[in-house]
């Protein structure tokens, strides 16, 4: 009965390489959310879709293309990827309007 | 510097209070919240306050606002193990996109 969900939990790759993070919600929300902690913790949103269009897009890398086949699913796919991705990607889900949102566990995502 | 700071850990004795200090700087901040964050967990939101309210209280928790310093608070009553967490404080506007701080560490010991 998880409300967020991410996989994987964890994920080790190459730089150079491709990979996907996938988000799921079942709370019948509106709104998606992607963000990335840095090393040094600092949380920031890097994406927001509203009804599967892109609402929020802040500077990031267009190595990184989110992708929302439906309202409840939001994915990151990177592309190319670099020793500086290495982070916890969080995704996040909210009802249009309402100020709370409900968090997934996070995807650490490390880049060798 | 950053846009929301707090103390990076706070440690406690159970049964005390505990107190997490977190500064911002947008003058314009709407909303101030405080996210819990439990190991191997997403965030989840604690409480959040207005900015033209000065004080929010829920069962054990004391939310203060000082806006003309722009200072919020959290307090803890009673703390338990279980409260042990990264607390992160958050700012927003109108648009409920927080601002994050970087997380502190609550660690509350026997």
């Amino acid at each position: 009965d998880t409300a967020v969900s991410q996989t994987p939990k964890y994920l080790v790759t190459q730089m150079g390489n491709d990979k996907s993070i996938k988000c799921e919600q079942n709370l019948g929300h509106d709104t998606m959310y992607w963000y990335k902690q840095d090393s040094k913790k600092f949380l920031k949103i890097m994406f927001s879709y509203n009804n599967k269009e892109l609402i929020i897009n802040e500077t990031v890398p267009n190595r990184f293309s989110p992708k929302s086949p439906d309202k409840a699913h939001l994915n990151l796919h990177i592309n190319s990827l670099e020793l500086g991705d290495s982070a916890v990607y969080f995704c996040a889900s909210s009802q249009g309007g309402q100020l709370e949102q409900y968090f997934g566990p996070g995807t650490r995502l490390t880049v060798t | 510097g950053e846009d929301v700071e707090q103390s990076l850990f706070l440690s406690v004795r159970e049964g005390d209070s505990s107190v997490i200090n977190c500064t911002y700087t947008d003058s314009s901040s709407t909303y101030l919240y405080w996210y819990k964050q439990e190991p191997g967990a997403g965030l989840q939101l604690l409480t959040y306050i207005f900015s033209n309210m000065d004080m929010k209280q829920d069962q054990r928790l004391t939310v203060l606002l000082n806006k003309k310093d722009k200072h919020l608070s959290l307090r803890i009553a009673d703390t338990q193990t279980g409260d042990s967490a990264i607390y992160f404080c958050a700012e927003s506007g109108g648009s409920y996109i927080p601002t994050f701080g970087r997380g502190t560490s609550l660690i509350v010991h026997p």
